[in-house]
């Protein structure tokens, strides 16, 4: 089954203590990224990449990092989060060229910092 | 950067009736204008796309519409049902990056 797949579904922390979220899709999709999702803003771009080793800022990368090593892995890692990183986090991938560009997403992160 | 504003934020019709999005953008290089759809606890999933050479879309009780000159765009949802209750986003493919812009979102409420 195609689909993008991300690990955990939910997550409380504390303030400071490093963690890694972790995407993968199975559709051979060039491009992936990581958005956001808070009560009012909706959906907010964190980082993306076109291709492996290809990585670039989205709107709001503060706080995070990311790596492409392999095309279907897309871990969104947080060195010290803090409590304004609480949010809903969406994992999606597209192929690059189609003329569709639908994008799939993950089911999500429910990620609580304390 | 590229924007784009979403209106209304909430929407609460009856069973029955129409509900009406409507999303408006700057940048005129903007050819691709997808909506996708957020049921409660879930992830966003496409329903309905257009692009900038076509003018309307339609697929059964959904629609799109662009306005290209004015730029805009609108989901139209005809004889909506309590399982048309969701937050839809609009968004847009700006120039010739492959980046997503989206709405802010409309919370829909069918009351049944």
């Amino acid at each position: 089954e195609a689909q993008v797949t991300q690990n955990p579904r939910y997550l409380i922390t504390v303030t400071g203590k490093k963690l890694t979220v972790t995407c993968s899709q199975n559709m051979n999709h060039e491009y992936m990224s990581w958005y956001r999702q808070d009560p009012g803003l909706g959906l907010r771009q964190i980082y993306y990449s076109m291709n492996v080793e290809v990585t670039d800022k989205g709107d709001v990368p503060e706080g995070y990092k990311v790596s492409r090593k392999e095309k279907r892995n897309f871990p969104l890692i947080l060195e010290s989060p803090s409590p304004n990183q609480t949010s809903l986090y969406f994992c999606a991938s597209s192929l690059l060229n189609s003329p569709y560009n639908e994008q799939f997403f993950g089911p999500g992160t429910r990620l609580t910092v304390l | 950067g590229e924007n784009v504003e979403q209106h209304p934020s909430t929407l609460s019709v009856q069973e029955g009736d129409s509900a009406v999005i409507k999303c408006t953008y700057s940048d005129s290089a903007s050819n691709y204008f997808p909506w996708y759809k957020q049921e409660l606890g879930k992830r966003p999933q496409l329903i309905i796309d257009i692009r900038s050479n076509v003018g309307e879309k339609k697929d059964q009780r959904i629609a799109v519409t662009l306005n290209k000159t004015a730029k805009h765009f609108s989901l139209h949802i005809t004889e909506t049902q309590p399982e048309d209750s969701a937050v839809y986003f609009c968004a847009l493919l700006g120039g010739a990056t492959n980046k997503l812009i989206f709405g802010t979102g409309t919370l829909l409420a069918v009351q049944p």
